[in-house]
């Protein structure tokens, strides 16, 4: 089945740094979602992209709908502690018509103060 | 604050339990999805409803069942639990788009 891949897994960065990370797809995708989870919280949507080449930001945070349609990456500039958690990509199952969404396996960010 | 609530938080059981998780989505969405969260498996999508039909089928095990009510509220039936049932259930609503808004799931132990 269709897969999303996530990298780096895990980063662990000093408070103030700028976070790069990626998502890519053997398949093309029509939307992309970014979302942020907290240790046993729910998943929080961070920023959802409609078009390739699409680069959209929420506070400190950009993220891009790459050109191919196979791939979107997410920035943070000047990280602080409360960004730590696990950040998921996301998008609907490109074979089927339906709201089911794929998830990548997460990228866990760790913020040293 | 999704606006998605999913009750119980927390819940421990034995193995060849049947529980019950319930999920209420946002007001005004007609969409509730169903997902697994389990440590080796990640996010792993089980069952879709929409305005109180089923609308998309994942990998949900037979044993699984979920129905969506008149209220748009839904609950997700687990039967037979075994150990490996064991994870974070969330429940996600939407409306038209393709954004969904998670609750703050439900942690099954089963012992």
């Amino acid at each position: 089945g269709q897969q999303l891949n996530q990298s780096p897994q895990s980063m662990f960065i000093q408070e103030g740094e700028d976070v790069s990370m990626n998502c890519t797809s053997s398949s093309i995708f029509n939307t992309w979602l970014w979302y942020k989870q907290d240790p046993g919280e729910g998943p929080v949507l961070l920023i959802a992209l409609y078009k390739a080449g699409e680069l959209t930001s929420n506070g400190r945070l950009t993220a891009q709908f790459g050109i191919t349609r196979k791939d979107s990456f997410l920035n943070i500039s000047a990280s602080i502690p409360s960004d730590v958690g696990i950040y998921f990509c996301a998008g609907p199952s490109p074979s089927s018509n339906t709201g089911k969404l794929i998830f990548g396996q997460g990228t866990t960010l760790q913020v040293k103060p | 604050d999704s606006g998605v609530t999913q009750t119980p938080k927390h819940l421990i059981t034995a193995t060849g339990q049947r529980v019950t998780l319930r999920c209420s989505p946002r007001s005004g969405d007609l969409s509730v999805y169903w997902y697994q969260q389990s440590l080796d498996q990640g996010l792993q999508f089980l069952i879709q409803y929409y305005n109180g039909e089923e609308r998309a089928k994942g990998n949900i095990l037979e044993r699984f069942s979920a129905q969506q009510f008149p209220d748009l509220h839904s609950e997700l039936n687990l039967s037979s639990l075994e150990l490996g049932d064991s994870a974070l259930y969330f429940c996600a609503s939407s409306d038209r788009t393709l954004e969904q808004f998670f609750g703050p799931g439900t942690r099954l132990t089963v012992l």
